[in-house]
């Protein structure tokens, strides 16, 4: 059972466009929620995470919108530009004790056309 | 560099046969973490390691097996390949036995061809 789904599965915008990743997960245990980044060849790399004790946060152009009740929470990136074509994955985890893993999304390629 | 170091970067391997997957964690980083990733699967969680203690598995098949040893590098074995066992394996590693506020440092995987 997937216990974070992600969407669009592909994104393609303009470069200064504002693309928006969504996710939306089932386990409300579920604390810590971080997007990670990846490029051809090379392992995924945090990008900026949040937790559910606010509802937003931002990062540079990076900015994460979270809803609690909803359980839903999205990336987006602001004036987007080539070189931040790349899969993004949503991902989720629980702080509690014997629950160390991330649970991931099945990512979003996305594509800026200059 | 992310400073997780991975090898080899590639393997080709018949069916049926044993590769070992090897994985040098960042300085100072306890855990290791083993993720697949395939293109109709995702990120797979394997298994992780802290300080050389396995603290908790995920899909991992029985013909898989993992080990951190003491100087805190991780091997990922995997045995009886099928072809299906193709994938990109990643390593992570972070400071604690768990994710906290700075998640995963990911190495650049070992993309694993079984022929």
């Amino acid at each position: 059972q997937q216990q974070v789904k992600q969407s669009p599965q592909s994104l393609i915008v303009q470069k200064g466009g504002i693309p928006i990743i969504n996710c939306a997960y089932e386990n409300t245990a579920f604390d810590y929620f971080p997007w990670y980044q990846q490029f051809p060849g090379k392992g995924p790399a945090l990008l900026i995470a949040i937790r559910p004790d606010v509802s937003e946060k931002k990062e540079g152009r990076f900015t994460i919108s979270f809803n609690k009740s909803a359980k839903q929470f999205s990336l987006h990136i602001m004036d987007s530009q080539p070189g931040d074509s790349a899969t993004y994955f949503c991902a989720a985890s629980m702080s509690g004790a014997g629950s160390y893993q991330l649970t991931f999304g099945k990512g979003t390629k996305l594509s800026v056309i200059p | 560099d992310s400073g997780v170091t991975q090898t080899p970067k590639h393997l080709i391997t018949a069916t049926g046969q044993r590769v070992t997957l090897r994985c040098s964690p960042r300085s100072g980083d306890l855990s290791v973490y083993w993720y697949q990733q395939s293109l109709d699967q995702g990120l797979q969680f394997l298994i992780q390691y802290y300080n050389g203690e396995e603290r908790a598995k995920g899909n991992i098949l029985e013909r898989f097996s993992a080990q951190q040893f003491p100087d805190l590098h991780s091997e990922l074995n995997l045995s009886s390949l099928e072809l299906g066992d193709s994938a990109l394996y990643f390593c992570a590693s972070s400071r604690r036995d768990r994710v906290g506020d700075y998640g995963y440092t990911f190495g650049s995987g070992t993309r694993l061809t079984v022929v």
